[in-house]
């Protein structure tokens, strides 16, 4: 049973481009987180998703970003037109069922130049 | 809503000694708490966790103790070795809002 899949692991974008991040959840695993980190820093709640459904997304702005969990695929975090501030690492975890262990994906690193 | 505080901020200790993570949360309704390992460049590991209807477990060298009625819970880490160092995280879940409630970390150096 591969772990939670995270790609890319890096991806460099330049100021107004789109960012696409892609999580695969393990298997058997219908519920989705979106954290974001920066350097030195905890964990910021984004977004929680269950297949077909945003259940919360109060921690994901309102402009730019959206997320998605579709019935076949991973789940995306899109970030249109990203600025210099969008550079963090993005963490994507998922778990069989609420109130239990969450596993999380390596991460991917954006960085906008 | 829940509020998760987590001391210290950095914690360093010798080799072969123990330390302690400590964490406080705000709403009593909180019913699971995980805590997790981050290492340098990866995602946050799942090392231990503990529902609110127990007050203690342990994992060989890794021990988690809650107490419900001060709303604190801590990490015990014996007989640290170097692949101890990390950031430590801990997290309360609130059943209310299905989420995850986590510290702002500890950052663990282990001293050769």
């Amino acid at each position: 049973n591969a772990g939670v899949m995270q790609n890319p692991r890096h991806l460099v974008r330049r100021r107004g481009q789109e960012a696409r991040l892609r999580c695969s959840p393990m298997k058997g695993h219908s519920h989705v987180y979106w954290y974001r980190q920066l350097p030195e820093e905890g964990l910021k709640f984004m977004v929680y998703l269950q297949k077909e459904n945003i259940i919360d997304e109060s921690g994901m702005p309102k402009e730019r970003f959206s997320a998605e969990f579709p019935k076949e695929g991973p789940s995306i975090l899109r970030i249109q037109q990203v600025v210099r501030g969008d550079s963090a690492a993005y963490f994507c975890a998922s778990s069989p069922t609420v109130n239990t262990e969450a596993f999380f994906g390596q991460g991917t690193r954006l960085t906008v130049v | 809503g829940e509020n998760v505080e987590q001391h210290p901020s950095t914690l360093s200790v010798q080799e072969g000694d123990s330390a302690v993570i400590k964490c406080t949360y705000s709403d009593s309704a909180s019913n699971y708490f995980p805590w997790y390992k981050q290492e340098l460049g990866k995602g946050p590991q799942l090392i231990i966790d503990i529902r609110s209807n127990v007050g203690e477990k342990k994992d060989q060298r890794i021990a988690v103790t809650l107490n419900k009625t001060a709303k604190h819970f801590s990490l015990h880490i014996t007989e640290t070795q170097p692949e101890d160092s990390a950031v430590y995280f801990c997290a309360a879940f609130l059943d209310s809002n299905y989420q995850l409630i986590w510290g702002a970390g500890t950052k663990l150096i282990i001293k050769p």
